[in-house]
């Protein structure tokens, strides 16, 4: 079935540095979702991406959908202590409410 | 709207046990589905209920299983619990439908297996 491979699985930086998060697949995607899980929660969506090219913006964050569907990325510019968190990339399998995750990146921010 | 709720919060039980975890969806989702997190396995699709049927079903074996009963809540029951069965279950709703919708976790249910 579809899997999506997301890089890095860690990451450190400086509170005001900027950070990225990639998620990769070999196929086509018909979709890409976005979710946060802080540390002792539970995954809590961002954004839905559909379209080839696709870019949308929450305030400091910018969420890419590839020309190809193939990829997608996330960015955070300026990060805060409050991105700490796991950031998941999945894919909506079909019109159900199947997910299939990536394996998730971890952002730590030193104040 | 509540969010989705899930009980127990927690739970810990000895091998060959059997467990039930419980969801409740948000009022008005149709669709609940189930996940399975684990360090080294990341977050799994167990299962997923539309209307009462289960509509998608991952690589899990048969000793999970799961229901939805008319008001759309949504157990799950692992039978003859092996310690790889400790993880973090976690409950999603969406309204479900033709349309990919936003999948809405609630808290999860931590097993621990001894």
């Amino acid at each position: 079935g579809q899997q999506v491979m997301q890089i890095p699985q860690y990451q450190h930086v400086q509170e005001g540095e900027d950070f990225t998060t990639y998620c990769n697949s070999s196929t086509t995607l018909s979709n890409i979702q976005w979710y946060k899980q802080r540390p002792g929660g539970h995954p809590v969506f961002l954004i839905q991406l559909v379209k080839s090219g696709e870019v949308k913006k929450q305030k400091r964050l910018t969420f890419q959908f590839g020309e190809a569907k193939k990829n997608s990325s996330l960015h955070i510019t300026a990060t805060q202590t409050t991105d700490v968190g796991t950031y998941f990339c999945a894919h909506g399998s079909g019109n159900t409410g199947k997910l299939i995750f990536g394996q998730g990146t971890t952002l730590q921010v030193k104040p | 709207k509540a969010g989705v709720t899930q009980t127990p919060r927690y739970l810990i039980k000895t091998r060959g046990q059997q467990v039930t975890l419980s969801c409740s969806p948000i009022s008005g989702h149709r669709s609940v589905s189930w996940y399975q997190q684990t360090p080294g396995q990341g977050l799994q699709f167990l299962f997923e209920y539309f209307s009462e049927t289960q509509r998608n079903k991952g690589n899990f074996p048969g000793r999970f299983s799961g229901r939805q009963f008319s008001n759309s809540r949504s157990e799950m029951n692992v039978s003859t619990l092996e310690l790889g069965d400790s993880a973090l279950y976690l409950c999603a709703s969406s309204a479900g439908g033709g349309e990919l919708h936003t999948q809405y976790f609630g808290p999860g249910t931590r097993l621990t297996v001894l």
